[in-house]
């Protein structure tokens, strides 16, 4: 079965930091783009940050410079370092199944097929 | 990196066919072909309904169809079920390995 599992969520205070994991089963991990998209309690969907195949990654201007995404295929994990949080980073963040690659070409590209539970941030004092 | 444009709420009754819209820019939804809808029920992950502007995922029923012009996509769900109530979203591709999501819609089955 094909899975997606993150941990690593919950409270802590402005300006902390934040590890989350993604554990990855079912597919090979390290053919796939991943993703990690956040949901602020009761709105819509965000997406964070993307890593490539290669280990390429990119983010949203809202947390760039403040998250750090990691993957390890070794271990078929993905981390999400959460560092400077805000308030406005309260929300519950999925890891995502984003295009297969291969040899340098990925598709189909933009569909997030596989999400995890997803794992609750909180940041407050 | 704005969010894409949804209307709040749509409705229909069952057996009807409902249309949701996305609205961006030509810098994400109108300059390409990526544009993705995304189905979420109450306390649940979302699921993959649309993926590339028009096309779906195995197993999505056929009654599900998107479609775009300029820097408009649509999703349409036609003869509505009671299970398809539920959040949607829409989701482009927005340049340089970014993407942006649609504020969401919550579509209620009469």
């Amino acid at each position: 079965e094909v899975q997606l599992v993150e941990s690593g969520g919950g409270l802590v205070q402005p300006g902390g930091s934040l590890r989350l994991s993604c554990a990855a089963s079912g597919f090979t991990f390290s053919s796939y783009d991943m993703h990690w998209v956040r949901q602020l309690p009761g709105k819509g969907l965000e997406w964070v940050s993307g890593l490539g195949t290669i280990g390429d990654t990119y983010y949203s201007d809202s947390v760039r410079g403040r998250f750090t995404s990691s993957r390890e295929d070794a271990k078929d994990s993905l981390s999400l370092q959460l560092n400077s949080l805000r308030a406005g980073d309260t929300a519950v963040y999925y890891c995502v199944r984003g295009s297969y690659c291969r040899s340098g070409h990925c598709y189909p590209v933009g569909a997030f097929d596989v999400w995890g539970q997803g794992t609750m941030v909180t940041v407050s004092s | 990196q704005s969010a894409l444009t949804q209307p709040p709420s749509a409705s229909g009754s069952p057996g009807q066919s409902v249309t949701i819209s996305c609205t961006g820019t030509s810098s994400d939804v109108g300059g390409y072909i990526y544009v993705s809808w995304y189905q979420q029920h109450p306390g649940k992950a979302p699921k993959l309904m649309i993926f590339e502007v028009n096309k779906r995922p195995s197993g999505v029923p056929g009654r599900f169809s998107g479609s775009k012009s300029g820097n408009t996509a649509s999703l349409t769900v036609s003869g509505l079920q009671p299970e398809d109530e539920a959040d949607y979203y829409c989701h482009s591709y927005a340049g340089s390995n970014t993407w942006v999501f649609g504020g969401g819609t919550k579509l209620t089955v009469l």
